[in-house]
């Protein structure tokens, strides 16, 4: 079966570091995605991983353990603008993705 | 320009009416996907076209059927609607398989009464 699970919300202070974790249990597995939406938005491509290990792009780094089934999206310098739904998305071969529940995000002034 | 677009962006109907979403994208990629999002945020995916051939079909019913007459565009039509179908609908599309991020259009929001 398929199941992802990460936190349903998290609320954290703008300027401040916060860790979203993702623990993933799918029937195959090329790689993690990262999104971020916007209420009433689409989501937005943030990052992929393929290989163990940290991925750093600008405020936004992502990690990953494929033996450990386990993946966080650190978000560093937090900023209003980021208060939003993060989905964990694992790749689990071919054309298919699937999309965690996400993991909606409160920046507080 | 915009790169996926979806038509249109709000649909407000009754039980049991049949109902169409378009979608389109300028980004000259091979593969495109009808999603669905309920109002737990679950997005699922439903359908995807690789070069206009149908390659994943997820436990969706009959009563949904995409069309897809060329790689830019993948239409969702849908007979007989059911309170149940009320989402919002995403349309996405990305270069291949595996590795490439997918671009999502702004969503159609399906509301059934």
């Amino acid at each position: 079966g398929q199941n992802i699970d990460q936190p349903t919300e998290m609320t954290a202070t703008e300027g401040a570091i916060v860790q979203i974790n993702c623990t993933y249990q799918t029937s195959g597995f090329n790689g993690l995605f990262w999104y971020q939406q916007h209420a009433g938005e689409a989501p937005t491509f943030l990052s992929y991983n393929v290989l163990d290990g940290l991925e750093e792009k600008g405020r936004f780094s992502s990690f990953l353990s494929r033996s450990k089934g386990y993946s966080y999206l650190l978000l560093k310098e937090l900023q209003m603008k980021d208060s939003a739904s993060y989905l964990c998305a694992p790749n689990t071969g071919g054309f298919k993705t699937i999309f965690g529940a996400g993991t909606r995000l409160f920046v507080k002034a | 320009d915009t790169a996926v677009s979806q038509t249109p962006k709000y649909l407000v109907t009754q039980m049991g009416n049949d109902k169409s979403i378009k979608c389109e994208q300028n980004l000259g990629h091979d593969t495109m996907y009808w999603y669905k999002q309920d109002s737990k945020k679950f997005l699922k995916i439903m359908f995807s076209y690789n070069n206009k051939e149908l390659i994943i079909n997820e436990t969706v019913p009959n009563r949904f059927s995409p069309k897809s007459p060329d790689k830019a565009h993948l239409n969702l039509h849908i007979n007989s609607l059911e309170l149940g179908d009320s989402a919002v609908y995403f349309c996405a599309s990305s270069p291949g398989q595996n590795t490439y991020e997918q671009y999502f259009g702004p969503g159609t929001r399906l509301t059934v009464t």
